[in-house]
């Protein structure tokens, strides 16, 4: 049973490029959210699809979007990137259905460096 | 709107003594609450989870937490550190709003684990 992966796993990037990344949500899970990890800090909440709507958002600009598949994938696109965007981006996933706590997984991130 | 506090952004404990991470929790309602561990260049791994079931939780590798609502606690804890052990360690709180889990995360503490 695969788990969370992502891809690419590292990219470096330019100033004022846009950025794609990808992510496959584990087997069963509808659910997909992604997380920004800057260096020494903890995950931050970029966003939440589900049946392929944004669901929830947390604070980050417009330059940040995405997309969820039929098949429950996603992509995180970064727009006008800026130094400050250069950090570990990690996809999340889970079943929505059933109880409320039910356990997020987490991939290995794709690592963003904007030069 | 939900957070956590890590205290200690770094920990230091011999091999073979007691780990304690402390984390603390605001949530306006009833909590999920998570520990996860992540290792260089990888991504977050699930230690264990509180789903109300009980106050208790034991996890993988040894460690434990004990859900406290009078201290807003969910302190981490394993008996005797092994070198192995040494990682960062983030707790999580997640709630449900509109129907959606919404996860956040404290910034994290880094254990050290010394010979």
């Amino acid at each position: 049973d695969a788990g969370v992966t992502q891809s690419p796993t590292h990219l470096i990037k330019t100033r004022g490029q846009q950025v794609t990344l990808r992510c496959s949500p584990k087997s069963g899970h509808d659910t997909v959210s992604w997380y920004q990890q800057a260096l020494g800090q903890g995950p931050q909440f970029i966003f939440q699809y589900y049946e392929e709507e944004e669901r929830q958002r947390g604070n980050f600009p417009d330059r940040f979007s995405g997309h969820q598949f039929p098949n429950y994938s996603s992509e995180l696109n970064v727009n006008a990137l800026l130094l400050g965007d250069s950090a570990l981006y990690l996809c999340a996933s889970r079943r929505r259905t059933g109880t409320s706590g039910n356990t997020i997984y987490f991939g290995e991130g794709s690592w963003l460096t904007v030069v | 709107a939900q957070s956590v506090t890590q205290l200690g952004s770094h920990v230091s404990v011999s091999e073979g003594a007691l780990v304690l991470l402390r984390c603390n929790y605001s949530s306006s309602v009833p909590p999920y609450l998570f520990w996860y561990v992540q290792y260089p260049n990888q991504g977050l791994q699930l230690l264990l989870k509180y789903t109300s079931a009980a106050t208790l939780v034991k996890g993988i590798n040894g460690f434990e937490a004990e859900f406290k609502k009078s201290e807003t606690s969910f302190h981490l804890t394993k008996p005797s550190a092994h070198m192995s052990d040494a990682a960062e360690y983030f707790c999580a709180v997640s709630v449900s709003s509109g129907g959606y889990q919404k996860v956040t995360f404290g910034i994290g503490t880094k254990l050290q684990v010394i010979p």
